[in-house]
């Protein structure tokens, strides 16, 4: 079936660095990538998003790329600040148009040192 | 209250128990969604409603039984529920439109723990 595969599982870098996570998907039909950010005891929510027909969405420090031939997308966060570290998760509409299920990824730890 | 709001936040049940989760919506929304998020597992999606008619079950087990009296609340009725059911469960909402879907805004969850 549909799956989304997200890599790294755990990710530590210091703080000002970059952090990148990527995420694979299987469906050639998924046509919209939202990036989640969970924090411990809280629900996901939403940082960014970005729909087939664009390559790259920026907002600030966040920037989606999204590549539909190798069917990969990825987060890219710089200049990390500590209340940046959460678990990410990537995920992928796979059928486009009407549909509202999302596939999520298995979620990155992110740990910014300060 | 805004956004998506979930009662309670905890709950400890005995495998015999009946319980319910709660949720709600202050956001306008017309679908509502509820996840299992457990360890080390993707979010796995468990029931679509759209417009209050329910649109997806996931091959959910039969002791979990979702119902959305209107687009702005969501219950997931639980009933002999078994230890590997212990979780965060999530509920979610976002507007669809006929041919465009929108980014889905989650609840804080409930944490359940089947004793």
């Amino acid at each position: 079936g549909e799956n989304v595969e997200q890599h790294p599982s755990t990710l530590s870098v210091q703080e000002g660095d970059s952090a990148v996570i990527k995420c694979t998907y299987s469906d050639s039909a998924s046509n919209y990538f939202p990036w989640y950010k969970q924090e411990l005891g809280k629900g996901p929510q939403l940082i960014i998003d970005i729909r087939s027909n664009v390559g790259e969405k920026k907002d600030q420090r966040i920037a989606v790329t999204l590549n539909k031939t190798a069917k990969h997308f990825s987060l890219h966060i710089t200049e990390t600040q500590p209340e940046d570290s959460a678990v990410y998760f990537c995920a992928a509409s796979p059928w486009g148009g009407a549909t509202n299920k999302l596939i999520f990824g298995t979620g990155t730890l992110l740990a910014v040192q300060p | 209250e805004t956004g998506v709001t979930q009662t309670p936040r905890h709950l400890v049940m005995g495998m015999t128990n009946k319980k319910s989760l709660k949720c709600e919506q202050h956001l306008g929304h017309n679908a509502m969604y509820w996840y299992k998020q457990s360890a080390k597992k993707p979010l796995e999606l468990m029931f679509v409603y759209n417009f209050k008619e329910q649109t997806e079950n996931n091959s959910v087990p039969s002791r979990f039984s979702p119902e959305c009296p209107n687009s702005s609340h969501l219950f997931l009725h639980l009933h002999t529920l078994q230890p590997e059911d212990s979780a965060l469960y999530l509920c979610a909402s976002s507007q669809v439109l006929p041919t465009v879907s929108y980014e889905q805004y989650f609840g804080p969850g409930t944490r359940l723990t089947v004793t």
